[in-house]
Order: structure tokens, then C-alpha cells, then sequence
């Protein structure tokens, strides 16, 4: 069975940085896309950014409203992907999802963590 | 940057069929998936490839697409439907990468 499991969330202010993980089981994923959504509370889903598999060069695409300020990695020997949040701004509080990406579907989340930018 | 437009609510009566529509220019030719998330769950994908269900997702939940519009269509609409239903698409024929979410639609069944 496959698991993900989001940390790292929590209150940070304007400019501040925060780095998330996703600790995964059930699936190794460097063998698999990966992505990471959000969540403003209240609202819908916006996709954050992914990183492809290491048999498909491990590149990473980030959505316009991130690019530049966050940054998506993997410890492979934890089987762990990261998200490394810079420069954060109000509009980035939101629950983060780190997902499974196969054949072109979404298909393990994990329960997600809570992101609060505030003075 | 690509839109895709949901109806904030749709509502359907027990057993009845709800139809939820998503649109996008040229959507048609896009992948297409619906996601339903449960209040305070994470969402699950329920379509995938415009049409698949996953292993577990019950017959009565299909996907058509065709044109600038996708329909997710749930047949013997049950209470356990109620969730809110998203619509996702790539756009993989530009320069720049992206993955879009429709706004989402909240089901009722009442």
C-alpha cells in the first residue's frame, strides 16, 4: 500500500522560508513523477510543481506563481521529496499535497500540511 | 496559463443522474482527470485518460469529453457522492509545462 506522508508546515512570515517533505512507502519515487499541489483553504487546487522520474532526467517544472521561489528535490536513499519554499508571500498559505503522478493521474495523496504566512 | 471553468454546485436527487461539466479551449484534445474530495479528505482521482476508472471506482462514475468541454457523469447518484469534484488537464504542447485544475464543483444530493 502506498503512503505519503506530508511535514513541515506551519506559521511563517512574509519573506521567510519553509522546506516540506514527503516521506514515502509503498512506492520508490524515483521511479515515478512526482508532484506537489496546495490548497488555499476554502478553495481549490492549484499544482505547485513536479519532478519527473530518474529514468526521465529528474527535471522539474514549477507553476508561474512559484517559479523562482520554490524548489522541488529528492533524497533517494530516504525516499523522501522536499519542497523548499523562499521568498514566501501571503497568498502562498495553503494545505500542500505531495502526489504520485502515473499515467497521467494523480494517484496517492497525502493528507497534506498546513502552510500559514503571517506577520 | 490555461483556464478551465466548473459550475460552483450542481445538485441531484437520490439515484438520479448528475452531470458536472469542465471547459477549456480545445479540451478535447487534452488528458483529462476528475478528483473527488470528501470534506476533510484528500482528493481521489476518479477518471483518469478522459475516460478510465481506477481499480475500486464504481461503474457509475464516467467521463466524456469531446470538444471544449469534459462531462463527468455519475449514474445512481448516492449520498456518499457528496464531495467536491475537480477537473484536471495538461498542457504539455507549449514551451512551458502546466498542470490546471478546474475550480471545483460542489455536489449535493438531496
Amino acid at each position: 500500500e502506498v503512503q505519503l506522508v506530508e511535514a513541515g508546515g506551519g506559521l511563517v512570515k512574509p519573506g521567510g522560508s519553509l522546506r516540506l517533505s514527503c516521506a514515502a512507502s509503498g512506492v520508490t519515487i524515483s521511479n515515478v513523477y512526482m508532484n506537489w499541489v496546495r490548497q488555499t483553504p476554502g478553495k481549490g487546487l492549484e499544482w505547485v510543481g513536479r519532478i519527473k522520474s530518474r529514468s526521465d532526467g529528474e527535471t522539474t517544472d514549477y507553476a508561474a506563481p512559484v517559479k523562482g521561489r520554490f524548489t522541488i528535490s529528492r533524497d533517494d536513499s530516504k525516499n523522501t521529496l522536499y519542497l523548499q519554499m523562499d521568498s514566501l508571500k501571503t497568498e502562498d498559505t495553503a494545505v500542500y499535497y505531495c502526489t504520485t503522478d502515473r499515467d497521467w493521474k494523480y494517484d496517492h495523496w497525502g493528507q497534506g500540511t498546513l502552510v500559514t504566512v503571517s506577520s | 496559463s490555461y483556464e478551465l471553468t466548473q459550475p460552483p454546485s450542481v445538485s441531484v436527487s437520490p439515484g438520479q443522474t448528475a452531470s458536472i461539466t469542465c471547459s477549456g479551449d480545445k479540451l478535447g484534445y487534452k488528458d483529462v482527470c476528475w478528483y473527488q474530495q470528501k470534506a476533510g479528505q484528500s482528493p481521489v482521482v476518479i477518471i483518469y485518460q478522459k475516460t478510465k476508472r481506477p481499480s475500486g471506482i464504481p461503474e457509475r462514475f464516467s467521463g466524456f469529453n469531446s470538444g471544449n468541454t469534459a462531462t463527468l457523469i455519475i449514474r445512481g447518484a448516492q449520498a456518499t457522492d457528496e464531495a467536491d469534484y475537480y477537473c484536471q488537464a495538461w498542457e504539455t504542447h507549449t514551451v512551458v509545462f502546466g498542470v490546471f485544475f478546474g475550480g471545483g464543483t460542489k455536489l449535493t444530493v438531496l
